[in-house]
């Protein structure tokens, strides 16, 4: 059983552009969490999906940042017109229903903003 | 609201000693606790977890960690540090009410001195 999938595992963008980033969960888990890690911080919380729901998003950032969860294909945290605080570790878990507080981690992907 | 404190941002333990990594938690209702490892460029890996049945959770690599609602502590050791041992240590924690939402501790880096 693959862990969970995520890419790309680097990601340079200027700022102004688009970043995409994705994440494929454990087979059989219908739970999504992203989480962003900062430099020398721990993980913060930004939002929880189901496949086509957003259940939590009380940590995105109001604006540029965006989630999906689609019926197929993998999770897509996006975030718009990129700026230098960006940059971070994001970070994939998942979860298998019924059981959301059993989160399998995503190797990261790490942003850079020039 | 959720929120954990680790004590200690950098720990150092020769090879071979005891590891101590503390964690303090707030929750208002019953919590369920986490330890995770990360080592560098990787994703978190669960070392064990705590979900409200024995106070005393035994983990992966040796670890065990202890419950103690009186304290509200949920303190990580291994009786006997490795080499391999060394990387970067995150506490978490997780209300049973509150789906999928996991909180973060800051980490704490373990040096473990040959």
């Amino acid at each position: 059983n693959a862990g969970v999938m995520q890419n790309p595992r680097h990601l340079v963008r200027r700022r102004g552009q688009e970043a995409r980033l994705r994440c494929s969960p454990m087979k059989g888990h219908s739970h999504v969490y992203w989480y962003r890690q900062l430099p020398e911080e721990g993980l913060k919380f930004m939002v929880y999906l189901q496949k086509e729901n957003i259940i939590d998003e009380s940590g995105m950032p109001k604006e540029r940042f965006s989630a999906e969860f689609p019926k197929e294909g993998p999770s897509i945290l996006r975030i718009q017109q990129v700026v230098r605080g960006d940059s971070a570790a994001y970070f994939c878990a998942s979860s298998p229903p019924g059981q959301y507080y059993e989160q399998y981690f995503g190797p990261g992907t790490r942003l850079t903003v020039t | 609201a959720q929120s954990v404190t680790q004590l200690g941002s950098h720990v150092s333990v020769s090879e071979g000693a005891l590891v101590l990594l503390r964690c303090n938690y707030s929750s208002s209702v019953p919590p369920y606790l986490f330890w995770y490892v990360q080592y560098p460029n990787q994703g978190l890996q669960l070392l064990l977890k705590y979900t409200s049945a024995a106070t005393l959770v035994k983990g992966i690599n040796g670890f065990e960690a202890e419950f103690k609602k009186s304290e509200t502590s949920f303190h990580l050791t291994k009786p006997s540090a490795h080499m391999s041992d060394a990387a970067e240590y995150f506490c978490a924690v997780s209300e049973n009410t509150n789906a999928g939402k996991s909180t973060f501790g800051d980490g704490t880096t373990l040096t473990v001195k040959p």
